[in-house]
């Protein structure tokens, strides 16, 4: 088992540029998350599918940030356009039913300049 | 907006010590939960709590989730350089599958 796998690690780029995240969940996993971390605010949720339907979006803070999840191997977390205080590190998590553990990626950090 | 507070933030202690983190919050869950994490890795799960006033230990760690189900505590016992890391609290309300982290505790701990 390889893990939840997000892609990339590192990303930089500039004020106003789209910026896609990746994660590929645990296979048979039926839930997935997308989470920011930031010293200031901690660990928010943005929002979480279950059988690749969202559930929840309250998290997601404006409408410049959209996700997607076209089938149950893969995910994706787009900022259009992206500003300087989206940069936090973005982590994908995925479980297996609704009070089962949550695994973790190794996150995406984000950084725009 | 379900809020979860953990106490401290911050913790530098040396090896041997005692030390206790806090977990509040004025909403009921369902289960709790405590993770940990290290510098560029995501947190990974160290026990899950279900029961109001149960108890869990893992090795040196010992897990109480409150009578009410609205807190917990997680305490170590003469911790170790190895212990250092981030320790998260998570709530869910029900098994909707919704989890909601507390701000984190950074814990130092000196040879």
């Amino acid at each position: 088992d390889a893990g939840v796998i997000q892609s990339p690690r590192h990303e930089v780029t500039e004020m106003g540029q789209e910026v896609t995240l990746r994660c590929k969940p645990i296979s048979g996993h039926d839930y997935l998350f997308w989470y920011r971390q930031t010293m200031m605010r901690g660990l928010e949720l943005l929002i979480y599918f279950n059988n690749n339907v969202p559930i929840d979006d309250s998290g997601m803070p404006e409408d410049r940030f959209s996700a997607k999840m076209p089938n149950a191997s893969f995910s994706t977390l787009k900022i259009q356009p992206s500003e300087p205080r989206d940069s936090a590190v973005y982590f994908c998590a995925s479980r297996s039913s609704g009070s089962s553990p949550l695994h973790f990626g190794n996150g995406t950090r984000l950084t725009v300049t | 907006t379900q809020l979860l507070e953990q106490s401290p933030q911050f913790l530098s202690i040396q090896e041997g010590e005692n030390l206790t983190v806090y977990c509040n919050s004025s909403s009921v869950f369902s289960s709790l939960q405590w993770y940990r994490q290290e510098p560029g890795e995501g947190p990974v799960l160290l026990v899950t709590v279900v029961t109001g006033g149960e108890v869990k230990k893992l090795k040196r760690l010992t897990f109480q989730f409150g009578d009410a189900r609205k807190d917990s505590s997680l305490h170590i016992t003469a911790a170790q350089p190895g212990d250092t890391g981030l320790y998260l609290c998570a709530g869910a309300t029900s098994n909707t599958g919704k989890l909601i982290f507390g701000q984190g505790t950074t814990l130092q701990v000196k040879p």
